[in-house]
């Protein structure tokens, strides 16, 4: 059974370039959250959502970053016109269904993005 | 707003040493959770404590939830290299789903051969 998989591991972009951050869930998994995560820093909750659902954006940016989670696919983790500030560690982690246990989040390998 | 601190923020001990990290919420947690993060690495689940008061051990690991649902520790026994890391505290953001986690500020572990 994979684990949840981020592509891609390392990003690079340019000032005003967009980034697009892919996370695929474990399978028979049907939440997905976004943290981010500076140096020497905890993990900052981003985004919640369900397939085809934004649960909770609460922690997103209003400008720039978006987020989905479509019926087939990844859930994309958008990031329009980055900053310097952007450039973090940006992690993506999933849990199971409602009634299934533990309410644990499983993380994936993170992407690394650096704007120059 | 909800806070989760965890103290210290960095610990440096000889191996062998015992090491605690603690962490406190500003509201009553209806359960609290611990990750680990290896340096360069990503945050694994190590254990959730639901009940008031509750202590679980894995090997040289020891878990406890407050009586009041508002803190909670780790501690590690003869600490050895392969502990090194972060440990973060998370609990259910407040307001939010129970899905939804609060992960506290970390404490960073070193381990000295």
């Amino acid at each position: 059974n994979a684990g949840v998989m981020q592509n891609p591991r390392h990003l690079v972009r340019r000032r005003g370039q967009e980034a697009r951050l892919r996370c695929s869930p474990m399978k028979g998994h049907s939440h997905v959250y976004w943290y981010r995560q500076l140096p020497e820093e905890g993990l900052k909750f981003m985004v919640y959502l369900q397939k085809e659902n934004i649960i909770d954006e609460s922690g997103m940016p209003k400008e720039r970053f978006s987020a989905e989670f479509p019926k087939e696919g990844p859930s994309i983790l958008r990031i329009q016109q980055v900053v310097r500030g952007d450039s973090a560690a940006y992690f993506c982690a999933s849990s199971p269904p409602r009634g299934r246990g533990l309410l644990e989040q499983y993380f994936g390998p993170g992407t690394r993005l650096t704007v120059t | 707003g909800q806070q989760v601190m965890q103290i210290p923020q960095y610990q440096h001990v000889q191996e062998g040493e015992d090491f605690t990290t603690y962490c406190n919420s500003s509201t009553t947690l209806s359960n609290i959770q611990w990750y680990k993060q290896r340096p360069g690495g990503h945050p694994v689940f190590l254990i959730q404590l639901v009940k008031s008061g509750e202590v679980k051990k894995q090997k040289r690991l020891t878990f406890q939830f407050g009586e009041a649902k508002k803190n909670s520790s780790l501690h590690i026994t003869a600490t050895q290299t392969t502990d090194v890391g972060t440990y973060f505290c998370a609990g259910p953001h407040f307001g939010g789903s129970a899905r939804q986690l609060t992960f506290g500020s970390g404490t960073q572990l070193t381990v000295l051969p």
